[in-house]
């Protein structure tokens, strides 16, 4: 079955990128749709923007001017990128996919990865 | 942007008690929602989608309902592992957004 595991720096400084992947295993990237979500510590789900693997992609207008998703068929993951980040954007950060389509909910979640955003 | 509010915000409630959530959207997004449990330091799972679907594996005992702006998470006889907090997400269009969260407790 698919899984999604997220990677990358766990402490980011103000003003920098932050940069995480979601790499798939058990299936293939070309194949589904993928999103990104955050939760900063005590709330609640943010949902940050989505890609198709043709490269297809809409963000949440809050974070559109900071946001790009991109995907990786070669190396079958996909990545966020969020810059000049500031303390607000410390949170967890979950990938999740839309396996069985659009119309289904996202029925697949990686384990979720702390980054904290401090100099 | 379509705003999704969930009430209550805090639910608590006892093993065995029927509780439900309520989930209302500004706009109309039609049967496109879903229903995530969400445990402590946990990634959230899907229960319910196209607003009453339940999912593969999920206990019968959760059911959804609802169309058009309000829908319904109903438990009809809550058990121990389900007290976590739940989430709405509407998916009718992007940009997609959750509300707010009901947090389960015990009482």
């Amino acid at each position: 079955q698919v899984q999604l595991q997220e990677s990358g720096p766990g402490l980011v400084k103000p003003s920098e990128t932050l940069s995480l992947t979601c790499t798939v295993s058990g299936g293939s990237v070309s194949s589904y749709y993928w999103t990104w979500i955050r939760q900063p510590p005590g709330k609640g789900l943010e949902w940050i923007g989505y890609i198709y693997y043709s490269g297809t992609t809409n963000y949440n207008p809050s974070l559109k001017s900071r946001v790009t998703i991109s995907v990786d068929t070669s190396k079958n993951q996909f990545s966020l990128k969020l810059n000049s980040v500031t303390a607000a954007d410390t949170a967890v950060y979950y990938c999740a996919g839309e396996i069985r389509g659009v119309y289904y909910g996202m029925d697949v979640w990686g384990q979720g990865t702390t980054v904290t955003v401090s100099s | 942007d379509i705003q999704m509010t969930q009430s209550p915000s805090t639910l608590s409630a006892s093993v065995g008690d029927r509780v439900t959530v309520t989930c209302r959207a500004s706009q109309n997004i039609g049967g496109w929602l879903a229903w995530y449990q969400q445990k402590p330091g946990k990634a959230p799972k899907l229960l319910i989608y196209k607003a009453s679907t339940l999912e593969s594996g999920v206990p019968s005992r959760f059911s959804g309902s609802g169309s058009g702006t309000e829908f319904t998470l109903t438990i009809s006889s809550l058990q121990p592992d389900d007290f976590a907090t739940y989430y709405c997400q509407r998916y009718n269009r992007y940009p997609y957004s959750f509300g707010q969260g009901t947090k389960l407790e015990i009482k």
